[in-house]
């Protein structure tokens, strides 16, 4: 079993729709959680950051964390055409390496 | 502020040929970790260098894989020889201070082993 399972999509939505990302994980060591966006061809950009459980919000942008179900979902609100990526979710744990461990990435079309 | 930076952007080298890649990490971040992501599969870690020390190895996948960071600053990753299946995408990341922190990510080295 994988540590982090990631559905690679693709997604495809209309602009202006809300869409819902997931990522489940096994290990229950980890605490860090993020998201990153990739746009073709180049590096992965931090997204949302977040520490243990909970929600976060940026903008048009909501992560949250539910550890008891080790399950992650990023929320993105009114999606732009701009938002089309590749959207990966990363994990680690706290202490010891600091490896980020990551999903295979969601493929994310948003037509205009 | 720059960010991270790669060199080359895409290498493409015969088997059994040697290749170095190199990281410019954002300034002043101690951390600097790499990472490769083969086609289909996820990103993995490699190792993680805080200042000039090895700090986890853990991910380095053989002995044909040298990784440096002289000075604290930029790093190199050597490949030597390089096999087929080290084709892939290279990335560097590099993070602030110790604990927790974002790693933030360079652009990728593609790397093409014919």
């Amino acid at each position: 079993q994988k540590e982090v399972e990631q559905d690679p999509g693709p997604l495809s939505v209309p602009e202006g729709a809300i869409v819902s990302l997931n990522c489940t994980y096994s290990n229950s060591a980890f605490q860090y959680f993020m998201w990153y966006r990739q746009y073709s061809r180049k590096g992965p950009e931090l997204l949302m950051y977040t520490y243990s459980s909970g929600n976060k919000e940026d903008g048009r942008f909501t992560a949250q964390v539910d550890k008891s179900s080790k399950y992650i979902s990023l929320f993105i609100r009114d999606s732009q055409p701009s938002d089309s990526a590749t959207y990966l979710c990363a994990m680690r744990a706290q202490g010891g390496s600091e490896k980020l461990v990551f999903g295979k990435g969601m493929k994310l079309t948003v037509n205009p | 502020e720059a960010g991270v930076t790669q060199f080359p952007s895409h290498s493409v080298i015969e088997k059994g040929q040697t290749v170095t890649l190199r990281c410019d990490p954002i300034s002043g971040h101690d951390n600097l970790y790499w990472y490769r992501r083969v086609m289909g599969k996820e990103i993995k870690f490699l190792l993680h260098f805080v200042k000039e020390s090895k700090q986890d190895e853990s991910g380095m996948p053989n002995n044909r894989f040298l990784a440096e960071r002289t000075g604290g600053t930029y790093s190199t990753l050597k490949v030597q020889p390089a096999e087929l299946e080290d084709s892939g995408v290279y990335f560097c990341a590099s993070k602030l201070g110790t604990g927790g922190g974002e790693q933030y990510f360079g652009p990728g080295t593609r790397l093409t082993v014919t």
